[in-house]
């Protein structure tokens, strides 16, 4: 089955650092990966998707994330943290006719 | 805007109460799902539904039932409620053609304590 696996619960980043969280998948055919975004007392939302047209990815809010099949990793970043990009982040692939999600990044952003 | 919307933001009942929890989209989607999202956990999958009146176990289907009578509604129901589904309980909607491009619509969220 598929499978995303989230190291590091929380993230920890200095206002106008890179954001980088990563996400590794498991998987016996082409995946199909995303990312979602859940603001404090919100559902959540969606920053990007990976579906084989391209490696590299680019989402909403400056968020961006690169499809590497050799390391089977599909890591999201971001050049400059904001104050506004603190929230919950998790990675999710697609198999067996639903999403499967990875545990969650908790980011916070230190002024 | 299309919307996933759940009936409570938050609850709180007593252990062994039947509970339910409602679901509503406007997106006309056949595709609706329950996940429980508990800290360090994640996103977990309880139950889904590709159409009116189907239902397929997800990951962690035990001590929840479903029903699905209409298209744009999905209820989860806990049958006899206690401390252990204390959790934020998430509903989604897809469409079945188009979910691997636009993915899933998340409702809010129920917070749901049971004391």
């Amino acid at each position: 089955a598929q499978s995303v696996t989230q190291l590091g619960s929380h993230v920890s980043v200095s206002e106008g650092a890179l954001v980088l969280l990563r996400c590794n998948y498991s998987s016996s055919v082409p995946p199909y990966l995303f990312w979602y975004v859940q603001y404090p007392n919100q559902g959540l939302q969606l920053l990007l998707k990976y579906t084989s047209a391209a490696t590299l990815v680019k989402g909403i809010n400056g968020f961006e994330a690169e499809f590497k099949k050799s390391e089977t990793s599909f890591h999201l970043t971001k050049p400059s943290a904001h104050m506004s990009d603190a929230a919950e982040y998790f990675c999710a692939v697609y198999g067996n006719n639903r999403l499967a999600f990875g545990k969650g990044n908790q980011v916070v952003v230190i002024p | 805007d299309v919307k996933v919307t759940q009936s409570s933001r938050y609850l709180v009942k007593r252990t062994g109460e039947k509970v339910f929890l409602e679901c509503v989209q406007d997106m006309d989607h056949e595709n609706m799902f329950w996940y429980r999202q508990d800290p360090g956990l994640g996103l977990r999958l309880i139950y889904f539904s590709y159409d009116v009146k189907m239902k397929e176990k997800g990951d962690i289907p035990e001590g929840y039932s479903v029903s699905r009578e209409k298209k744009e509604r999905f209820s989860l129901i806990l049958e006899s409620a206690s401390t252990n589904q204390t959790s934020m309980y998430l509903c989604a909607s897809s469409s079945r053609m188009r979910q691997l491009f636009y993915g899933y619509t998340f409702g809010s969220g129920t917070r749901l304590t049971v004391v």
